[in-house]
């Protein structure tokens, strides 16, 4: 069974620094990942996907990487600012799973501090 | 992206009683997903929604309990039934759209039962 697991669960800089969140997971035979944002209260907003042929994805500030063979995706936020605060979560498809079943992790809550 | 709006968007419910979550999709979408966040917990599948079939539901999730129905290709409604204190999660709607794998989400629902 696919786990997921992210580190930290939770972490605070100031404003201007670089956040790096992790996640792995168990199972390498995987479909794509994916990283979401969640605001408090709130849906999820899908930030980058990554399919399982692919080493990185990139958008803006937001940078991930994929080591599918070491089970493990990195999120890299570049020069935070206090609008990044929010909890990211990400989410793996395995290729055992029903189409749309995502196993999430438990996510990373982060606090950028002006 | 897609735009998916859920109504409601929170509720306070009662013991014994039973409340239907709408989702609205702006297009049309083969499968509708209906996932659960517990209280401090990550995101699980309930169950996927076909247009005119029955919902899949996955392990520990009943329709008897959680019904669903999916009338057209841009619309479903998740019922949660005979609801309990455990009940009260966050309820979020979610389609796969533009590229392979990749979920969108709603804004969510939020249920707290007393």
């Amino acid at each position: 069974k696919q786990e997921v697991t992210q580190i930290p669960a939770a972490l605070s800089v100031p404003e201007g620094e670089n956040l790096v969140l992790n996640c792995s997971f168990t199972d390498s035979a995987i479909y794509n990942l994916q990283w979401f944002r969640q605001d408090p209260g709130k849906g999820l907003t899908s930030l980058l996907l990554i399919q399982s042929s692919q080493r990185e994805q990139t958008s803006g500030r937001l940078n991930a990487s994929l080591d599918k063979s070491s089970g493990r995706s990195t999120l890299y936020i570049a020069a935070s600012q206090p609008g990044d605060s929010a909890t990211y979560l990400c989410a793996v498809r395995s290729t055992t799973d029903s189409w749309g079943k995502l196993q999430f992790g438990a996510g990373t809550q982060v606090v950028v501090t002006p | 992206s897609a735009v998916i709006s859920q109504k409601p968007s929170r509720d306070i419910c009662q013991r014994g009683t039973s409340l239907t979550i709408q989702c609205q999709v702006d297009s049309q979408v083969t499968m509708m997903f209906w996932y659960r966040q517990q209280p401090g917990q990550s995101l699980t599948l309930i169950a996927t929604a076909n247009q005119g079939s029955e919902a899949t539901y996955e392990s520990g999730f009943v329709i008897d309990k959680f019904p669903i129905s999916r009338p057209n290709l841009t619309f479903s409604t998740l019922t949660v039934s005979n609801m309990s204190p455990e009940d009260s999660s966050i309820y979020l709607c979610s389609v796969e759209r533009d590229r392979p794998g990749e979920l969108f989400f709603g804004e969510g629902s939020r249920l707290t039962v007393l």
